[in-house]
């Protein structure tokens, strides 16, 4: 079974730029999560879908970062303009979203720099 | 809030030797707990994990048990190799629509030879 997949592995951008990542997420899983994971510190959910309907975005600087989810399942992560303190590794997850205690697979992550 | 608090890394190791990585929670209801594991160069990877309190979670000769009345699942083998040598997560996820993980900052252990 395929897993999680990400492009780009890496990005380095410039402070004010615009940055785009991908995920497809396991086939069938109806829940999928980004998660940025600063330097030194766990993963922070940034948000959630399940199916193409956002759950929570509560922790998601609406200002810069935009996330969609058309078709239900891959899921395109923007941040415009980026800032300085963005530079951290993207975490894409998904889980079936059968019951709450499904485990989420994780992707490698897209390992962003902002210079 | 939710938050879960574990032990600070590195922690270094001589192989066969016995693992502890403390973890505490803080949280809210009733949460779920897991501990992840990210090898060198690999993407995060559940462990193991345990729903109630009480249940012991168990994986590769890693165990950790979910005790409420501490709130803590701290993380055990009793004699680790080389090849455990990653960074560990302790994570909690309250489910029932709010099924995000919420983690720890990470310990990273290293085991010699």
């Amino acid at each position: 079974e395929a897993g999680v997949a990400q492009s780009p592995r890496y990005k380095i951008i410039e402070k004010r730029q615009s940055v785009a990542f991908w995920c497809n997420p396991i086939s069938g899983h109806a829940t999928l999560y980004w998660y940025q994971q600063i330097l030194g510190q766990g993963p922070k959910l940034l948000i959630q879908f399940q199916n193409n309907g956002v759950v929570d975005d509560s922790q998601l600087p609406k200002d810069r970062f935009s996330a969609e989810r058309l078709k239900g399942v891959d899921s395109t992560l923007k941040i415009q303009p980026a800032k300085l303190e963005d530079s951290a590794v993207y975490l894409c997850a998904s889980s079936l979203g059968l019951a709450d205690t499904d485990t989420q697979y994780f992707g490698p992550g897209t390992r962003l720099t902002v210079l | 809030g939710n938050s879960v608090t574990q032990m600070e890394g590195p922690v270094t190791l001589s192989e066969e030797a016995f693992l502890t990585i403390n973890c505490t929670y803080t949280a809210t209801g009733y949460p779920s707990l897991f501990w992840y594991v990210q090898y060198p160069g690999e993407g995060l990877q559940l462990l193991l994990k345990a729903t109630k309190a009480d249940d012991k979670g168990s994986n590769k000769g890693f165990e950790a048990t979910y005790r409420k009345e501490t709130t803590s699942f701290h993380l055990e083998k009793g004699s680790v190799q080389v090849s455990d040598s990653a960074v560990y997560f302790c994570a909690l996820s309250l489910g029932r629509g709010n099924e995000k993980l919420t983690f720890g900052t990470g310990t990273r252990l290293t085991i010699i030879p």
